[in-house]
């Protein structure tokens, strides 16, 4: 079946630091990947996705690469700051167009940036 | 860019009422919808997938008697918890499709803010 399985939080890191949330997920087929973000009392919004091997995602600083080697879909940044406080959701889509299928998530991964 | 909104954003109700949450695709059309159920510092997990004009697809587990699902527009897609019990204390979000003239506008689902239920 499909799962994505992300590092458990939460993650507290100071301002200007490094970010990596591990996401590795399991799929038939090729699925499409997502990150999503979830900030305080607010719905998803779409960070970034990667529709086949090798892509890179992209959004305000952060990035994800497809890696089918690994079946990883790892999340990074280069210089956090505390508006990026919020949980952040790895999922998966089983098809390249994900928009009528639903999505598999992630536990999702709280992260705290302090001043 | 595509809008979902969900309403009422938060509602508290007494065990044994009934509550109904709205989602609707504010400036697209969306032929299927999905509402997501998530637990406190749970995962969503996916409760049924709506499609226009047909009877939603439960996933195992949920009880379709208890969350009636309604799909009558292209817009708007309801959830209805029927006789709510403490138990059924979440937070419910919706997603959409996009869809313009009959083509799929988009390869993303877009999410409503949330609806978050407390039953006493």
């Amino acid at each position: 079946g499909n799962s994505v399985t992300q590092m458990e939080g939460p993650v507290t890191l100071s301002e200007e630091a490094f970010l990596t949330i591990n996401c590795t997920y399991t799929a038939t087929g090729y699925p499409s990947l997502f990150w999503y973000v979830q900030y305080p009392g607010e719905g998803l919004q779409l960070l970034l996705k990667a529709t086949k091997a090798d892509d890179k995602g992209s959004n305000k600083g952060f990035e994800a690469t497809y890696r089918k080697e690994t079946t990883s879909f790892h999340l990074e940044k280069g210089s956090v700051q505390v508006s990026d406080s919020a949980v952040y959701f790895c999922a998966l889509s089983p098809y390249r167009n994900s928009g009528n299928t639903p999505l598999v998530f992630g536990k999702g991964t709280r992260l705290s940036v302090i001043a | 860019g595509a809008v979902v909104s969900q309403h009422p954003s938060r509602v508290i109700c007494k065990s044994g009422t009934s509550v109904k949450i709205e989602c609707r695709s504010l400036d697209f059309q969306a032929t299927t919808m999905f509402w997501y159920r998530q637990f406190p510092k749970k995962s969503l997990m996916l409760m049924a997938t709506s499609n226009e004009g047909s009877k939603a697809t439960y996933e195992q587990g949920v009880e379709k008697d208890k969350f009636l699902i309604n799909h009558a527009s292209l817009t708007l897609s309801t959830l209805t918890v029927t006789s709510a019990h403490p138990e059924d204390s979440s937070f419910y979000i919706c997603s959409a499709d996009g869809l313009a003239g009959g083509q799929r506008k988009t390869d993303t689902q877009y999410f409503g803010p949330g609806t978050r239920l407390t039953v006493l």
